[in-house]
């Protein structure tokens, strides 16, 4: 597509449920990253994927957090058993990830902003 | 590991004021460095970005940075604001090759008054 696509836009959940976040990514871009956008703190990585494997996971902040990304495509973060402190917008962004093409600029996504009551 | 530090969190203009934002990062070795602006209800796009040559990049909008390697700085500046630079910046910063993550820092927010 033209640009970076996610959704839901907008999520409420009641806490202890699971919710999936959507992003496709801009194609032929098969770097794919997400971030969690806080109040007062920044973009906090959360995971990055090259093609459909994901090298850097660290970001993850806890084991109810997972993410999978198929056919080099769409990938989807899943948060299971959502706490209130889960409550950010979740930005996607991609880059084309290619040696000596990349620039390293990221395109973002409008996030989805997710809400645990 | 790379980090990025903004100084001002939260920056209030008069319009035709000037602009300087801060930005320092902390890393060894060589690296690609952004800005990023996000518009009320848009979202993030890049504003500039250095990688190698002359340290002084204009981006959009008439925004410039410097890049002062010594400093470990890259800082944003405008001579002269306008309302609709009202909107919030962070600062990135990746390793230059291979996979290096794009950490940003804690982000400014600009709020212009006309």
């Amino acid at each position: 597509g033209a640009g970076v696509s996610q959704s839901p836009s907008n999520k409420v959940t009641e806490k202890g449920k699971d919710v999936e976040l959507r992003c496709d990514p801009i194609s032929g871009h098969t770097a794919l990253y997400w971030y969690r956008q806080s109040l007062g703190q920044g973009l906090e990585f959360l995971i990055y994927f090259q093609g459909n494997s994901a090298p850097d996971k660290s970001g993850l902040p806890s084991d109810r957090f997972s993410a999978e990304r198929t056919g080099g495509s769409v990938s989807t973060l899943t948060i299971q058993r959502t706490q209130q402190e889960d409550s950010a917008v979740y930005l996607c962004a991609s880059s084309l990830g290619r040696t000596g093409l990349d620039t390293g600029e990221l395109f973002f996504g409008e996030g989805s902003r997710l809400t645990v009551l | 590991a790379q980090s990025v530090s903004q100084h001002n969190h939260h920056v209030i203009l008069s319009e035709a004021a000037s602009l300087e934002l801060g930005c320092n990062y902390s890393y060894g070795g060589t690296v690609n460095l952004f800005w990023y602006v996000q518009y009320p209800g848009q979202h993030l796009q890049l504003l500039l970005k250095y990688f190698s040559g002359d340290p002084l990049v204009k981006g959009i909008k008439g925004f410039e940075a410097e890049f002062i390697k010594s400093k470990f700085s890259f800082n944003l500046r405008k001579p002269s604001v306008q309302w609709s630079d009202t909107a919030e910046y962070f600062c990135a910063v990746n390793a230059r090759g291979g996979y290096q993550k794009v950490t940003f820092g804690i982000g400014t927010k600009l709020q212009v008054i006309p």
